[in-house]
């Protein structure tokens, strides 16, 4: 049982170029996130997908999409690297199709070392 | 909104010393609140939750305590070691079904010294 797993683990692109951020967890949950952390400002939601086939913007969307893929797999794609978007990003997944509050706790990727010069 | 007011860091402290990191938070109905920790190189980790008021959360000599009247849910352990050294953050989630999105605090470096 991998959890959530997220590629690359580090990646180093020139402003304009594009890439995308790959996350799959194997708990067979059906909500997924996207987060972007940086210093002095904790983790900031950028997408989610409540379910497949679903996304949703979170608190700061401007530069991303996102693609819920299956069930499994959620990505994050920047078009147009911008300086701003260097940050860490991390992607977690979530069993939301619960009443018990107890069964809907977030697990979290190892996250992605993204530099944009 | 949602949002999640954290003590400033970094806090150095000596091991064996005792630990406080505050957390308030603002946000309507009964949010559900948790402390995560992130050791060096890694991502996010579970430390303790608590889902009602007066509900206490321990896991690994850590504690906090949802205290709806502070609206606080600071976190302690007694006797800290090095290998306690993390950012910690604290964050809520609504109290909405289907709303699962987490809000967080800015996060605390804690460095424990031998």
């Amino acid at each position: 049982n991998a959890g959530v797993t997220q590629t690359p683990k580090f990646q180093v692109l020139k402003t304009g170029q594009s890439m995308t951020l790959q996350c799959a967890q194997d708990m067979n949950h059906n909500s997924m996130y996207w987060y972007r952390q940086d210093p002095g400002m904790g983790l900031r939601l950028i997408y989610y997908s409540a379910s497949e086939g679903t996304t949703d913007k979170g608190e700061v969307p401007n530069g991303y999409n996102v693609s819920r893929l299956n069930k499994r797999e959620f990505s994050l794609r920047l078009e147009s690297a911008a300086p701003s978007q260097t940050s860490v990003y991390f992607c977690a997944s979530s069993e939301a199709r619960t009443r018990t509050p107890n069964l809907r706790e977030q697990y979290f990727g190892p996250g992605t070392r993204l530099t944009v010069t | 909104g949602n949002s999640v007011t954290q003590m400033e860091g970094p806090v150095t402290l000596s091991e064996e010393a005792f630990l406080t990191i505050n957390c308030t938070y603002t946000a309507t109905g009964y949010p559900s609140l948790f402390w995560y920790v992130q050791y060096p190189g890694e991502g996010l980790q579970l430390l303790l939750k608590a889902t009602k008021a007066d509900d206490k959360g321990s896991n690994k000599g850590f504690e906090a305590t949802y205290r709806k009247e502070t609206t606080s849910f600071h976190l302690e352990k007694g006797s800290v070691q090095v290998s306690d050294s993390a950012v910690y953050f604290c964050a809520l989630r609504g109290s909405n079904f289907g709303n699962e999105k987490l809000t967080f605090g800015t996060g605390t470096r804690l460095t424990i010294i031998p």
